[in-house]
């Protein structure tokens, strides 16, 4: 049972290059979320799937996509990035509706930097 | 909109003492939850605590306990025999009926030897 796992765990890139970060959970949790945590603040959502097939704007959803691909990967696209993306991304899971669903478990992380 | 503030960017204290960090939430909701996280050098966000607010009862966790006042809507932590492997940055975060968790800045804790 290895919880939340995300690929990478570094990346660089430069302005204007796509990529994807993946993220997946054997908890057989319904909600997924991604997070990015910038120097000096916490966690800022950047978009959720409540549950397989559905996905929703968070707080900071510019300049990013998401796939929930099946209930156990959500997925994180930069189509262009910028370096004000440059950050640590955060993906989570929670059972929602059951017991603990209130609970989100954290992924390790990847530190993201745009030159 | 629900907002969580720690007004303690950084706190100190002698190993083996005692140590309590801040938060102060703002929500409209009468049921919620609240979460105290830490979050060491490794970066890997983990669960230290938590609180449901129809629980009048604070929550703990071995060496961690809340102070959860709900009319004043405080939820400090406070952690006792302090430990090496206790310093990290610790967050607060609260989570009313969507789900969706909201932060507070952080503090950071040492532990000095």
């Amino acid at each position: 049972n290895a919880g939340v796992t995300q690929t990478p765990k570094f990346q660089v890139l430069k302005t204007g290059q796509s990529m994807t970060l993946q993220c997946a959970q054997d908890m057989n949790h319904n909600s997924m979320y991604w997070y990015r945590q910038d120097p000096g603040m916490g966690l800022r959502l950047i978009y959720y799937s409540a549950s397989e097939g559905t996905t929703d704007k968070g707080e900071v959803p510019n300049g990013y996509n998401v796939s929930r691909l099946n209930k156990r990967e959500f997925s994180l696209r930069l189509e262009s990035a910028a370096p004000s993306q440059t950050s640590v991304y955060f993906c989570a899971s929670n059972p929602l509706g059951g017991f603990g669903a209130d609970t989100q478990y954290f992924g390790p992380g990847t530190r993201l930097t745009v030159l | 909109a629900q907002t969580v503030t720690q007004s303690q960017p950084e706190m100190s204290v002698q190993e083996a003492e005692t140590v309590t960090l801040s938060c102060t939430y703002d929500t409209s909701e009468s049921d919620y939850y609240l979460f105290w996280y830490k979050q060491p050098p490794s970066r890997q966000m983990i669960l230290v605590i938590r609180q449901e607010a129809y629980k009048q009862q604070n929550a703990t966790e071995n060496r961690f306990s809340v102070n959860f006042q709900k009319a004043a809507k405080s939820f400090s932590l406070k952690i006792s025999d302090s430990q090496l492997g206790d310093a990290a940055m610790y967050f607060c975060a609260y989570m009313g009926s969507n789900y969706q968790l909201i932060w507070g800045a952080g503090t950071k804790l040492i532990i000095k030897p």
